[in-house]
């Protein structure tokens, strides 16, 4: 079976600051790793996806993730935090079981 | 074109309504999903069809039904409405069940009153 865990519902950095959002996985099976962004009131949109090869992904936006197996971790990372980064994130795992499992989610404020 | 489209955006009424929601992509997958995000925004897969086939059917009361008329189309008919129900659905689709992403439509937020 898999799961996710995201530390951190709320996470609030200045302008200009690293972003880091935290995301665990328990999976059976070689996962693949997703990290959606939603807007208010929109629907959920995805940043970047890992499903082989390289473990650094880049996204959309400036995101970037590293996949570390041993950590069983894919966190979510952005240098340097802009205001319009401010939504709701979501890290999803899939493999076995077809369908998508999501974490909780992560309320990102961005401070100006 | 929007990819995966749900109409209608907003839904109000009253308890013990029958509603539906539809939903609609033109993406060519073959795997849609039917999601509910409750107040805290936490994401619950209700169902998911491939090919107009049910695959999954989470623990969720029967008075939702599922109908895939075609692999292009998942709507959504809910019997008896509760106030537990109101919430954000949110329709999605993809191409391989779990290999790819998913693609999300903008959700249907239904208010139960």
């Amino acid at each position: 079976a898999q799961s996710v865990t995201q530390l951190g519902s709320h996470v609030s950095v200045s302008e200009g600051a690293l972003v880091l959002l935290r995301c665990n996985y328990s999976s059976s099976v070689p996962p693949y790793l997703f990290w959606y962004v939603q807007y208010p009131n929109q629907g959920l949109q995805l940043l970047l996806k890992y499903t082989t090869g390289a473990t650094l992904v880049k996204g959309i936006n400036g995101f970037e993730a590293e996949f570390k197996k041993s950590e069983t971790s894919f966190h979510l990372t952005k240098p340097s935090a802009h205001m319009s980064d401010a939504a709701e994130y979501f890290c999803a795992v899939s493999g076995t079981g077809n369908q998508f499992y999501f974490g909780t989610g992560t309320s990102l404020t961005v401070i100006p | 074109d929007t990819a995966v489209s749900q109409t209608p955006k907003y839904l109000v009424t009253q308890m013990g309504n029958d509603k539906s929601i539809k939903c609609e992509q033109n993406l060519g997958h073959d795997t849609m999903y039917w999601y509910k995000q409750d107040s805290k925004k936490f994401l619950k897969i209700m169902f998911s069809y491939n090919n107009k086939e049910l695959i999954i059917n989470e623990t969720v009361p029967n008075r939702f039904s599922p109908k895939s008329p075609d692999k292009a189309h998942l709507n959504l008919h809910i019997n008896s409405l509760e106030l537990g129900d109101s919430a954000v659905y949110f329709c999605a689709s993809s191409q391989f069940q779990g290999v790819t992403e998913a693609f999300f439509g903008q959700g249907t937020r239904l208010t139960v009153v």
